[in-house]
């Protein structure tokens, strides 16, 4: 069975700081990966996804993050925090096959301090 | 070309009664999944169609339902509501292989009183 963790509930970070949030999956067969941001009121807008090929994922915004496959971890990154980054953010897993059925982590919320 | 629309965006129902929610997904996606998102249970999959077919399915009891209309709009229901069921529902679309972009709709607040 698939699972997502994402590790701390909350992070904070000053402006300009860097911004560094954990996922750690568990997958019976190679996963997709992917990192979603959600605003206030609003759905979930894909940063980045990891589906083959190079491991070191570029995404919207500024953020990236790196699939490793020996640490079982595709953690976000963004090296300096703006305060519109302020969201809380969603790391997914999906089988490469059988459809659309997504694994969510319970997600950590980011707050930037000026 | 315009996003995934869900309606009604807001809701407002007492326990016992049924709701229905709709999505119209990207135009030629054929592929549309429902999510539930609680404070305390995060987001859950609740299924998922795929050319009329449901294709996937979550851990929600039969009070869940859902279907697809030929022309990919889908809707999903939920009957005799409960205080629980009380949540953000998502509904997300994409085109036909797996690997490709979910996209998502800003969602159906339910509220069960």
């Amino acid at each position: 069975a698939q699972s997502v963790t994402q590790l701390g509930s909350h992070v904070s970070v000053s402006e300009g700081a860097l911004v560094l949030l954990r996922c750690n999956y568990s997958s019976s067969v190679p996963p997709y990966l992917f990192w979603y941001v959600q605003y206030p009121n609003q759905g979930l807008q894909l940063l980045l996804k990891y589906t083959t090929g190079a491991t070191l994922v570029k995404g919207i915004n500024g953020f990236e993050a790196e699939f490793k496959k020996s640490e079982t971890s595709f953690h976000l990154t963004k090296p300096s925090a703006h305060m519109s980054d302020a969201a809380e953010y969603f790391c997914a897993v999906r089988r490469g096959t059988g459809g659309f059925k997504t694994i969510f982590g319970a997600g950590t919320r980011l707050f930037v301090k000026a | 070309k315009a996003g995934v629309t869900q309606t009604p965006r807001y809701l407002i129902k007492t326990r016992g009664q049924q709701v229905t929610l709709s999505c119209s997904p990207i135009s030629g996606h054929r592929s549309v999944s429902w999510y539930q998102q609680t404070p305390g249970q995060g987001l859950q999959f609740l299924f998922e169609y795929f050319s009329e077919t449901q294709r996937n399915k979550g851990n929600f009891p039969g009070r869940f339902s859902g279907r697809q209309f030929s022309n990919s709009r889908s809707e999903m229901n939920v009957s005799t509501l409960e205080l629980g069921d009380s949540a953000l529902y998502l509904c997300a679309s994409s085109s036909q292989a797996s690997q490709e972009t979910q996209y998502f709709g800003p969602g159906t607040r339910l509220l069960v009183l």
